[in-house]
């Protein structure tokens, strides 16, 4: 199985940058992914790291170390809208997701 | 363009009674097809997962049992649910395609035991 760890949570002012770290500690792990949920909603697919190194998805990043069993996703120019839960997830090669416990983002005025 | 639905969107059950949510998805054929769980303030917790009719694996054992008894039809069940049932329960689909990596989820049914 996986076990995952990431912040519970993470305040930052509109404009600014986030950084959200991920470790993880695995068995069969194949890749990161991180999603997306607003309160009450269902988690929205953010991005996806097989292979070392940064992936950029617009105002989102993500980075994978697989030497170090490290990821984070990063987010730029904050916006209100932004303020949701962030999760990592260990994708294993069966297709399954193993998911951190979610890291809170509060973006402020 | 491919729909998941889920329902009811919310249920209240007092323990011991049974349990059925349904999830349906539209515009797909042969989706692999998923169960969480969501406790609040919470991650996922991955319960089932299915790659075809009838082929159902377990993550987790406990009172719940699924079955796919169509390509895109997953339903959750439970004979006597407990108050631990309670919670965010969410489907969720992917193609299962090689180099196919995002899960895409419904809108959820919240479970309230009591």
């Amino acid at each position: 199985g996986q076990s995952l760890e990431q912040p519970s949570e993470v305040t930052a002012v509109e404009g600014a940058i986030v950084q959200i770290n991920c470790t993880y500690q695995t068995s069969g792990f194949y890749g990161l992914s991180w999603y997306q949920q607003h309160d009450g909603g269902a988690p929205t697919f953010l991005s996806y790291n097989a292979l070392d190194g940064l992936e950029e998805t617009g105002r989102f990043s993500s980075f994978l170390s697989r030497s170090d069993s490290y990821g984070y996703l990063l987010l730029q120019e904050l916006q209100m809208k932004d303020s949701a839960s962030y999760f990592c997830a260990a994708y294993d090669s069966w297709g399954k997701l193993q998911f951190g416990a979610g890291t809170q983002v509060v973006v402020t005025p | 363009s491919q729909t998941i639905h889920q329902w009811p969107a919310t249920l209240v059950q007092p323990v011991g009674s049974p349990l059925s949510l349904e999830c349906t998805v539209e515009g797909t054929s042969n989706p692999n097809l998923y169960w969480y769980r969501q406790a609040a303030g919470r991650g996922l917790q991955l319960l089932f997962y299915s790659v075809g009719i009838g082929q159902i694996s377990s993550e987790v054992p406990q009172n719940l049992s699924a079955s796919r008894p169509q390509d895109r039809q997953f339903i959750l069940s439970s004979k006597k649910l407990l108050l631990s049932d309670s919670g965010f329960y969410l489907c969720a689909w992917s193609s299962g395609l090689a180099g196919s990596y995002e899960q895409y989820f419904g809108p959820g049914t919240r479970l309230t035991v009591t």
